[in-house]
């Protein structure tokens, strides 16, 4: 039972035009989301994250925005560069006691072509 | 600043072997987790500490143990390693608050091989 779905596994977006990267979540208790970036033989670092009381967050070239209604949520970057090309993932949490535990979905390749 | 730092990078055990992953964070974080991320699927949550002296069960505990030393450091244990314990293991520590709320941040993984 996958709670957090990336349904498109990769993605490949010309230099300059925006990448959208879309992740859909199933449990109404997720509070907190957020988009971590993985290149190879790395750890994932963290990249932008929004509460659930927002519908929007802006850092430079990276938007989320948050649909709760239809428990949606997508990373826009625009302009996309060659850097961005990596595993991009989706995360959820719903603080559980003392401990926030994440929810990742499994992950979107996006290529950046030149 | 190191933030988060695991050892070994790379390891490659017999079936029936054991071994311990370790991890440290300098960044005085309360929480530690312990992620597995195998090909084509997200991490999932193996064990965590909610803060030191404290430790609970994740999303796919068998097979592994763990222990929280102190407040930096939190090890992962594979008693008997077995060939689907094949695995990118992470670890992560968590900040709390801030602009919008926790963020965990990750080590660059132990890549483990089991024959």
């Amino acid at each position: 039972d996958q709670q957090v779905k990336q349904n498109s596994p990769s993605l490949s977006v010309q230099e300059g035009r925006i990448s959208i990267l879309n992740c859909d979540y199933t449990n109404s208790m997720f509070d907190y989301f957020l988009w971590y970036k993985k290149y190879p033989a790395e750890g994932p670092t963290f990249l932008i994250s929004i509460s659930s009381i927002k519908d929007k967050n802006e850092d430079g070239r990276f938007t989320v925005f948050l649909n709760k209604s239809a428990k949606h949520l997508s990373l826009h970057i625009v302009p996309s560069q060659p850097g961005d090309s990596a595993v991009y993932f989706c995360a959820a949490s719903g603080l559980t006691g003392t401990a926030s535990k994440l929810t990742f979905g499994t992950g979107t390749r996006l290529q950046v072509t030149l | 600043n190191a933030g988060v730092t695991q050892t070994p990078k790379f390891q490659v055990l017999k079936t029936g072997q054991s071994m311990t992953l370790q991890c440290a964070q300098d960044m005085n974080h309360n929480s530690m987790y312990w992620y597995q991320q195998d090909p084509g699927m997200g991490l999932r949550l193996i064990y965590y500490s909610a803060s030191e002296g404290t430790t609970d069960k994740g999303e796919v505990p068998n097979g592994y143990n763990v222990s929280r030393l102190n407040k930096r450091e939190f090890s992962l244990r594979l008693e008997s390693a077995a060939p689907s314990q094949t695995s990118v293991y992470f670890c992560a520590s968590r900040a709390m608050g801030g602009p919008v709320g926790d963020t965990q941040y990750f080590g660059p993984g132990t890549r483990l091989t089991v024959l």
